[in-house]
């Protein structure tokens, strides 16, 4: 049971040009939402992260937005870098419940 | 702060033997997590300990699995006996309270043959 979804798995783009990633949940409890961006043969490290009684965060390039209606969150990186190629995971929590994330999403920035 | 240390950095053994896999989470955090890395599965945690107490092993798959943690500063996953589905890559992570960021170790990749 997949609480937190990340689908299209890999996107391309432009240096330069923004990078939207999308990141949809599915159990209301969730009140806290965090991005992890991994190398290869790296572990994940936290990038940003939002509460549920926002519904934008930005530092630097990077922005997260909350819709909490929708439970959908995205992570806008602009500009996007060549050294954002990575893989990006949406994470949850909140509740009782344990953190969970998504399968991630593999970004490659095109210098 | 040399942040999450986990060895090895890989591992290849045959179906039936012991595994082993350490971790040593960053000084001050009362939080420590294993997760495991799949394809098919994403990250998945397995075991997480607060104050070096398991709080919640609901993700652990089977009996064959153990984790313990006999100090503040050092934890070990075991897979005994281990199997060829049992491959992946397996992280360790803590933090200072449950709900603050992760900090995580550049994992072990398993490889069971």
């Amino acid at each position: 049971d997949q609480q937190v979804k990340q689908n299209s798995p890999s996107l391309s783009v432009q240096e330069g040009r923004i990078s939207i990633l999308n990141c949809d949940y599915t159990n209301s409890m969730f009140d806290y939402f965090l991005w992890y961006k991994k190398y290869p043969a790296e572990g994940p490290t936290f990038l940003i992260s939002i509460s549920s009684i926002k519904d934008k965060n930005e530092d630097g390039r990077f922005t997260v937005f909350l819709n909490k209606s929708a439970k959908h969150l995205s992570l806008h990186i602009v500009p996007s870098q060549p050294g954002d190629s990575a893989v990006y995971f949406c994470a949850a929590i909140g509740g009782n419940n344990r953190l969970a994330f998504g399968k991630g999403n593999q970004v490659v920035v095109i210098p | 702060d040399a942040g999450v240390i986990q060895s090895p950095r890989h591992e290849v053994t045959e179906m039936g033997q012991e595994v082993t896999l350490r971790c040593k989470p960053i000084s001050g955090h009362d939080y420590l997590f294993w997760y495991r890395q799949t394809m098919m599965r994403g990250l998945e945690l397995l075991i997480y300990f607060n104050n070096n107490v398991p709080i919640d092993d609901s993700g652990m798959p089977e009996d064959r699995f153990s984790a313990k943690m006999p100090n503040a500063s050092f934890s070990t996953l075991k897979i005994q006996p281990s199997e060829p589905r049992d491959s992946a890559v397996y992280f360790c992570a803590s933090s200072l309270k449950y709900n603050s960021p992760l900090h995580f170790g550049n994992g072990t990749r398993l490889t069971v043959t």
